[in-house]
C-alpha cells in the first residue's frame, strides 16, 4: 500500500492558463474525492467518484473546473482559464464503499499558484 | 447536515491529556461524528470515529454524551508532534457519498 499520491506536489501558472492535476488513489479504493483547501480553512469539497462514475459535484465547482476518472483508477482534475481565486491545495482523497467513507485517505496535495 | 462548533485554537504542554470538545445540537439520528488530524502543508488523517458512548483506539478516545449533542475527543499524553488542526466532522456519511465537510478546526499546540 503507497498510499494516495499527486502529481504535481506544486504548481505555479499564470492567469488564463489551463493546469491539470493527477491523483492515484490506493488501488483498491473504489471512491475517490477531490477538495479543495485555502489558507487557514478546512478543506471544501468539490467532487467524487464511485469507479468511474461522477456521482456528486460541488456548486464551488465552476463551469471552468471537470474531473475524470476513466477506468475507475487514476483521476485529473482540469481547471480551463485559470484566475487568482483559483489559488488553494488541491487535496484528493480515497476510500472504500463499503466503510461508508468516514474514513478517507488522503493525498499531500498539489498547490496551484495563478499569478 | 449538523453544523459543529470548536475552539479555533488550544494550547498544552508535552504529557498533558488534550481534551478538545465539539457542539454539534442539531445532529441527526443517522449521524457519526468523525475526527481528522491535519499537519501543515498534508492532508488531513483520519483519527477516530463514533456514534454513541466511548469509542477507543490506539491513537485517541472519543467520548460522546447520551444525547450526542457534543463530543470529546482526547489526546492522552500528547508530545510535540501532535501540533496540528483538528478538525471534528458531523455527517451521514453513508447516505451523503462520503463528502466530508470540514468547519476551521481547532489547531492545537503542543510546547515542550
Amino acid at each position: 500500500d503507497t498510499g494516495v499520491s499527486q502529481n504535481p506536489r506544486h504548481k505555479i501558472t499564470k492567469r488564463g492558463q489551463n493546469v491539470t492535476f493527477r491523483c492515484d488513489p490506493i488501488s483498491e479504493h473504489n471512491r475517490l474525492y477531490w477538495y479543495r483547501q485555502t489558507l487557514g480553512q478546512g478543506p471544501e469539497f468539490l467532487t467524487y467518484f464511485q469507479n468511474e462514475a461522477q456521482l456528486e459535484k460541488s456548486r464551488l465547482l465552476s463551469d471552468r473546473f471537470s474531473a475524470e476518472r476513466p477506468k475507475g483508477s487514476f483521476s485529473t482534475l482540469e481547471i480551463q482559464r485559470t484566475e487568482q481565486g483559483d489559488s488553494a491545495m488541491y487535496l484528493c482523497a480515497s476510500s472504500r464503499f463499503e466503510t461508508g467513507g468516514y474514513e478517507q485517505y488522503f493525498g499531500p496535495g498539489t498547490r496551484l499558484t495563478v499569478t | 447536515l449538523a453544523k459543529t462548533t470548536q475552539p479555533i485554537s488550544m494550547d498544552s504542554y508535552e504529557g498533558q491529556e488534550v481534551n478538545i470538545t465539539c457542539s454539534h445540537n442539531n445532529i441527526a439520528t443517522n449521524d457519526y461524528i468523525t475526527w481528522y488530524q491535519q499537519f501543515p502543508s498534508q492532508g488531513p488523517r483520519f483519527i477516530i470515529q463514533g456514534y454513541k458512548t466511548k469509542v477507543t483506539n490506539e491513537v485517541a478516545s472519543l467520548f460522546i454524551p447520551a444525547d450526542r449533542k457534543s463530543s470529546t475527543l482526547s489526546l492522552p499524553r500528547v508530545s510535540l508532534s501532535d501540533t496540528a488542526v483538528y478538525y471534528c466532522l458531523v455527517g451521514d456519511m453513508y447516505n451523503q457519498g462520503g463528502k466530508l465537510i470540514f468547519g476551521q478546526g481547532t489547531e492545537l499546540s503542543v510546547k515542550p
